[in-house]
């Protein structure tokens, strides 16, 4: 079992929608919790940075931290066409570790 | 402008044939970091530097090897590239292991 599990996608929406991206992992160390951005040909961009367990918001970004469960999401409101892109979760405690990314497109 | 450099961008080589792909920031950081991407994979980690002349392997270190003589330069070095290294490479940095990573644009390369 990966210590992060991330579904690759891909997935496709319509313009508009409210997209949801997951992750689960097994290592119960796991302190600090992310979501990077990549875009086609570019190195993944910090998106969302969470410490502890519940939700926060930066705009149409919503990402939730559900530290019983194991579980991380993040959720798009008012999906636009130039948030298709790469999503990567990513978790930390004395190193960090990456999901596979899940392949996100929004079709106008 | 913060950023992490990496050159070259785009590399075709052919087995056995020594390269580095060299990497640069300028934010002071102490963590320096080595991964490549392959397609359902993610990003693994290939080596990481705490600090100057402190590295470490991460979780794919088989046929690299790297150095950090200096706190701003991390190059990541292939003695004798194989087919299987062919991949996109991301250096990237930050001012620990658990602090977000910058990452560098990527090295794209093909060993024939």
């Amino acid at each position: 079992q990966k210590e992060v599990e991330q579904d690759p996608g891909p997935l496709s929406v319509p313009e508009g929608a409210i997209v949801s991206l997951n992750c689960t992992y097994s290592n119960s160390a796991f302190q600090y919790f992310m979501w990077y951005r990549q875009y086609s040909r570019k190195g993944p961009e910090l998106l969302m940075y969470t410490y502890s367990s519940g939700n926060k918001e930066d705009g149409r970004f919503t990402a939730q931290v559900d530290k019983s469960s194991k579980y991380i999401s993040l959720f798009i409101r008012d999906s636009q066409p130039s948030d298709s892109a790469t999503y990567l979760c990513a978790m930390s405690s004395d190193d960090m570790r990456f999901g596979a990314g899940t392949r996100l497109t929004v079709k106008p | 402008e913060a950023q992490v450099t990496q050159n070259p961008r785009y590399l075709i080589t052919v087995t056995g044939k020594k390269l580095t792909v060299t990497c640069s920031q300028n934010m002071n950081h102490e963590y320096m970091s080595w991964y490549r991407q392959d397609p359902g994979l993610g990003l693994r980690q290939i080596y990481y530097s705490m600090n100057v002349e402190v590295t470490d392997k991460g979780d794919v270190p088989e046929g690299y090897k790297v150095s950090r003589k200096e706190k701003r330069n991390f190059p990541l070095i292939l003695e004798s590239p194989s087919p299987n290294q062919t991949s996109l490479y991301f250096c990237a940095s930050s001012l620990s292991a658990s602090n977000e990573q910058f990452f560098g644009p990527g090295t794209r390369l093909t060993v024939l």
